[in-house]
């Protein structure tokens, strides 16, 4: 069974400070991999999305992650957070099988908390 | 349309009452999911829709809950006898068939009192 784990419930990190989101997976094969964040009150959006090529891929607002396929991870990054950055981040796979496994599985999310 | 449209965006029903939830995909997207999001919670799967395949139904928390879809247009998710742990941010996405770009809508808020 495909499953998505965030080990933390939350990051604190002062502004100006890099920043690091944790997520592993288990998924058979080689998943596609992605980052979405969800503001209060507002729907989810998407950061970036791993599917083929170098493992560092490059999104939204300055956020990067990289795939380590030995390590079945996939952490989000950012080199200097903004108090802004402060939201839930989730982590979703998807297996790569053609013919009805389109549908994402989201880890329980991440609350950044980006202090002054 | 431009995006993926939900409705009602707010929802407050009595305990043991039916509700209908409505998704609008964008339009040409063949596949079309529900997901739930308890209170600060990560999103639960429900249901899968893609074109005229037998739907993904595997989330469905119990057999109150059910959700149909007509052709690659409109889904309802209906959630008869409602109970309060039903609760929750009802979202739904939609893509391209094989796509691996996810659209959401901003979700339906349901509160059973």
């Amino acid at each position: 069974a495909q499953s998505v784990a965030q080990p933390e419930d939350q990051v604190n990190v002062a502004e100006g400070n890099p920043l690091t989101v944790k997520c592993t997976y288990s998924v058979s094969g080689n998943p596609y991999l992605f980052w979405y964040v969800q503001y209060p009150n507002r729907g989810l959006q998407f950061l970036l999305k791993y599917i083929t090529g170098d493992n560092l891929v490059k999104g939204s607002y300055g956020f990067e992650a990289e795939f380590n396929k030995s390590q079945t991870s996939f952490h989000l990054k950012k080199p200097s957070a903004l108090v802004s950055d402060s939201a839930l981040y989730f982590c979703a796979v998807r297996d790569r099988r053609s013919g009805g496994y389109n549908k994402l599985i989201f880890g329980a999310g991440t609350r950044l908390a980006v202090h002054p | 349309g431009a995006g993926v449209s939900q409705s009602p965006s707010n929802k407050v029903t009595e305990k043991g009452k039916d509700v209908e939830l409505r998704c609008d995909p964008i339009s040409g997207h063949t596949a079309l999911y529900w997901y739930r999001q308890r209170l600060g919670q990560g999103l639960e799967f429900l249901i899968y829709f893609q074109g005229n395949s037998a739907p993904d139904k595997s989330g469905l928390p119990s057999d109150r809950f059910s959700a149909e879809r007509t052709g690659e247009s409109v889904s309802t998710l209906t959630i008869q006898r409602t109970q309060q742990e039903d609760s929750a941010v009802y979202l739904c996405a939609s893509s391209l068939e094989g796509g691996v770009s996810y659209t959401f809508g901003s979700g339906t808020r349901l509160t059973v009192v």
